[in-house]
């Protein structure tokens, strides 16, 4: 059975860091692109940060590029989000999701998800 | 442009048939995914693709494309229906992107 479960939110005041982590269990961690995104309360989904399989490929959002490092341990299983000088605009809970392997389909396909982790940002 | 765009809320009489859009640019090139999200639970993929269910979800959901308009159709639509739906894809710049979320309230 897949399994991602996300930890490491909490409350932390503005300016200061948190790193969230990701275990991923039930399948072979190291063939999977990973993504996180978040959604902040009463909102949607947005978006964060993608790294491919080997870790060399990573993107982000504009709105947190230069503050979030997105990284991955193959040998422990595990998915990372540092994220530094956060904001009151990064209140949100945040998903880990993997994105499905597939040759025949252009775009994105997140199969599976965490349950996510509230972070809250507030002094 | 890398944005998609959602119907803020949409609503279908029980047993009716329902089709929830999504806008953009990218999609002319990279097909959709759709998620449906209900109150206190994580997103759940019900589309990809061309046409694709995974496992588990129902064959009352279709999904289908044309030109930059991407589209969740459910057939027959149930009260556990009622939720919160996302389409996703990637822009040119390999970036990933969600719409805005279509409320659907089946009645």
């Amino acid at each position: 059975e897949v399994k991602l479960v996300e930890s490491g939110g909490g409350l932390v005041q503005p300016g200061r860091s948190l790193r969230l982590s990701c275990a991923a269990s039930g399948f072979i961690f190291s063939s999977y692109e990973m993504n996180w995104v978040r959604q902040a309360p009463g909102k949607g989904l947005e978006w964060v940060s993608y790294i491919s399989s080997s870790g060399s490929t990573i993107y982000y959002a504009d709105s947190v590029k230069g503050r979030f490092t997105i990284s991955r341990d193959n040998a422990k299983n595990s998915l990372y989000l540092q994220m530094n000088r956060l904001r009151a605009e990064d209140t949100a809970v945040y998903y880990c999701a993997r994105e499905e392997i597939s040759t025949l389909v252009r775009g994105v396909i997140l199969g599976y998800w965490g349950q996510g982790t509230l972070v809250t940002v507030s002094s | 442009s890398s944005e998609l765009t959602q119907d803020p809320a949409v609503s279908v009489a029980l047993g009716q048939t329902v089709r929830i859009t999504c806008q953009g640019d990218s999609l002319r090139n990279y097909y959709a995914s759709w998620y449906q999200q209900k109150p206190g639970q994580a997103p759940l993929l019900v589309i990809y693709g061309k046409n694709n269910r995974p496992s588990g979800i129902p064959d009352r959901f279709s999904g289908s494309s044309s030109g930059n308009t991407a589209s969740l159709t459910i057939t027959g639509a149930q009260a556990e229906d009622e939720a919160d739906y996302y389409c996703n894809s990637r822009d040119s710049s390999s970036k990933r992107v969600f719409g805005g979320g279509t409320n659907l309230t089946v009645v």
